[in-house]
């Protein structure tokens, strides 16, 4: 089974400025996938980024990097150059080849605040 | 196609009733995810498809809970004699090639359901 663990309900930040949003995950699984989605007041989950258990690199999508530490069992969310429009709820997830990669077990989430 | 569309996007209804969820996922899409969002909490894994085949469901899938795919595009999700615990986001999503193993999962807006 897998388990992810998201340890800051809310997170406040100043727009400009750049944010961490700490994830850490348990598993025995060697192969597995870490995702990270960001979902709005509207509800719909958006894929933000993806991180394989073997990638050497750490991910990168635009503002959006993952901060992989593989033998911390961390993945945390960094944006950079916050906006206001990164308001939302932010929640890690992860996938392993015991599920048959079918299922996502997903964090409960945090809460990201920017202000002006 | 510009994604994954539920409908109705909010159902209020009354304990006792049953209730009955759509998804049509983005198209040629054969996986068919459903997942179950309650207040504070990540999505947990309900249910998903293969085409038109129920591969797994989760022990949170009641025998009060009926999904189908009938002929491997659209979904539905019927609850039979609605408890208020099951007022929650009914989200769906769906993938292209199997399992979440790679970047192109997508979901939905979800289904809100509230019973009163």
């Amino acid at each position: 089974a897998q388990k992810i663990t998201q340890t800051q309900p809310g997170m406040f930040v100043q727009e400009k400025e750049a944010v961490t949003l700490d994830c850490t995950y348990d598993t025995s699984d060697q192969s597995y996938g870490l995702f990270w989605y960001k979902q709005p007041s509207s509800g719909e989950m958006i894929f933000l980024i993806y991180q394989g258990s073997y990638d050497e690199q750490n991910a990168t999508e635009g503002r959006y990097s993952l901060n992989f530490q593989k033998a911390r069992k961390s993945a945390n969310l960094v944006i950079s150059a916050s906006q206001l429009g990164d308001s939302a709820m932010y929640f890690c997830a992860m996938t392993a080849i015991s599920s048959g990669y079918s299922t996502l077990t997903f964090g409960k989430g945090t809460m990201l605040l920017v202000s002006p | 196609d510009t994604g994954v569309s539920q409908n109705p996007r909010h159902k209020i209804t009354k304990r006792g009733q049953n209730v009955t969820f759509r998804c049509d996922p983005i198209s040629e899409h054969n996986r068919l995810y459903w997942y179950r969002q309650t207040l504070g909490q990540g999505p947990e894994f309900l249910t998903y498809f293969q085409n038109e085949a129920q591969l797994e469901k989760s022990r949170l899938l009641s025998d009060r809970f009926s999904a189908e795919r009938p002929k491997g595009s659209f979904s539905t999700l019927e609850i039979q004699r609605t408890e208020q615990g099951d007022s929650a986001m009914y989200l769906c999503a769906s993938s292209l090639r199997g399992g979440f193993g790679n970047t192109e999962a997508f979901f939905g807006q979800g289904t809100r359901l509230t019973v009163v």
